[in-house]
């Protein structure tokens, strides 16, 4: 079955500092993996892309990596800020015409 | 200004009652999607529409039903057969199904008293 497992489910840390989140799938065939930001009450915005040559992508603070042989992912942020408090999903698409395969998403909280 | 509308923000119907969700696309995309997303939960799929006049059924169809006239239009209807209404509702279109972005609307955050 294909499946998009994140983690960790929340995360809480101070402005400034750095963090990482985690998406393993289980997806075949695979086409491209996505990074979503959601703020609250919003619609997903995307991040980055990146396709299965692809190891590393960068979005300002935002850098997303991708290892196809273990099929995990992670979006790294730098320096974090306020504004960076939101739910971030990972997304997986599969190659023909078919659904993306979503992760639940990670909430990340950024406090002062 | 391109992208996707939704409407209304927030939706309140008593229970039993069917309701309509409005979505609209000025992107001149192929594909349209919706989504029902709850608390702590992932984005799931409703329907989705790769052209006029066709859409398939995605995880959760039942309870719900979709319309594709035109285009730019993909309208939901959330029935008096679906259990458990109330959610926060997103549409979505692409290019085309599966590897193109997914652009998203605001959402309609639907309440059944």
């Amino acid at each position: 079955k294909n499946q998009v497992e994140q983690s960790p489910q929340s995360l809480i840390i101070l402005e400034g500092k750095n963090c990482t989140l985690q998406c393993n799938y289980t997806v075949s065939p695979f086409s491209n993996l996505r990074w979503y930001k959601q703020d609250t009450g919003r619609g997903p915005v995307s991040l980055t892309i990146m396709t299965f040559s692809e190891n590393t992508k960068s979005n300002g603070r935002y850098t997303a990596t991708l290892d196809a042989d273990t099929k995990q992912s992670s979006l790294h942020i730098t320096a974090s800020q306020l504004s960076d408090s939101a739910s971030y999903i990972c997304v997986v698409s599969l190659s023909g015409n078919t659904p993306l395969v979503f992760g639940k998403g990670t909430r990340l909280s950024v406090i002062a | 200004d391109g992208g996707i509308t939704q409407s209304p923000k927030y939706l309140f119907r008593k229970e039993g009652q069917n309701v309509t969700l409005s979505c609209e696309q000025n992107l001149n995309h192929d594909a349209m999607y919706w989504y029902r997303q709850d608390p702590g939960q992932g984005l799931r799929l409703i329907y989705y529409s790769q052209i006029v006049n066709d859409f398939q059924k995605g995880d959760i169809a039942e309870g719900y039903s979709v319309s594709r006239e035109k285009k730019e239009s993909f309208p939901l209807t959330v029935t008096s057969a679906q259990k458990n209404p109330t959610a926060f509702y997103l549409c979505a279109s692409s290019m085309g199904i599966g590897r193109d972005e997914q652009f998203f609307g605001p959402g309609t955050r639907l309440t059944v008293l």
